[in-house]
């Protein structure tokens, strides 16, 4: 069964540093989204992608984090100077179109910024 | 904004009985609405979903119920097992469109007890 793939499992930083987070959705699928998980806590919106653009992203979606879809597999979530409050999991979901609303997510990266 | 904490709820129940787990939603627009399994350290697991013209649908085990009146949703679990030990989270969007963000809720842990 396809599913949804992301690397790396792990990933611990430094503050300041930048970080790229990547995705392989699930090939026929067109919609792309990331969110995170604080642990514990519920898991939160941060952006959804369609038509290589974004289609619609939260408040914590600032201008440190920017989406990408460098080919016609990858998606990638980069965050260009990470904070400590950045440390959370993070998860990519993808789902098909024609009405399919089913969101399907990845096993996740695990992010500590220190 | 909303108080979030480390602790879930959690829902203690034994191994073969049924389990109810209980979700209230928030957006009165939401049409689409799902539940997730998240075991430790992965990611959410879609379980089952349903429309908001369907106040109820069945699948393996699993049950879920509608109430678009109170704003509820409810996923009961036949003869619940050891595996089924996990976080539950409901999730709701408005379907259709490039966006269809999901809006989960705070999660519930349900314990299987041998």
């Amino acid at each position: 069964e396809p599913e949804v793939t992301q690397t790396p499992s792990h990933q611990v930083t430094q503050m300041g540093q930048e970080v790229i987070l990547r995705c392989v959705p699930i090939s026929n699928h067109l919609y792309f989204y990331w969110y995170r998980q604080i642990l514990g806590q519920k898991v939160e919106f941060l952006v959804s992608f369609y038509n290589n653009e974004i289609s619609e992203k939260s408040e914590i979606f600032d201008d440190q984090f920017s989406v990408e879809r460098p080919d016609g597999s990858n998606f990638t979530l980069k965050i260009r100077s990470t904070k400590l409050e950045d440390s959370a999991m993070y998860f990519c979901a993808s789902r098909e179109t024609g009405g399919k609303e089913t969101q399907y997510f990845g096993p996740g990266t695990r992010l500590l910024v220190l | 904004g909303e108080s979030v904490g480390l602790h879930l709820p959690t829902l203690s129940v034994q191994e073969g009985d049924n389990s109810i787990i209980n979700c209230a939603y928030s957006n009165s627009a939401s049409d689409y609405f799902i539940w997730y399994k998240q075991e430790s350290g992965k990611g959410p697991q879609f379980i089952i979903d349903i429309r908001s013209n369907m106040d109820k649908r069945q699948g393996q085990r699993v049950t879920v119920l509608l109430n678009k009146t109170v704003k509820h949703l409810s996923l009961q679990i036949a003869a619940t097992q050891p595996g089924d030990s996990a976080v539950y989270f409901c999730a709701e969007n408005i379907s259709g469109g490039a966006n269809s963000k999901l809006t989960f809720g705070k999660g519930i842990t349900l314990s299987v007890r041998p």
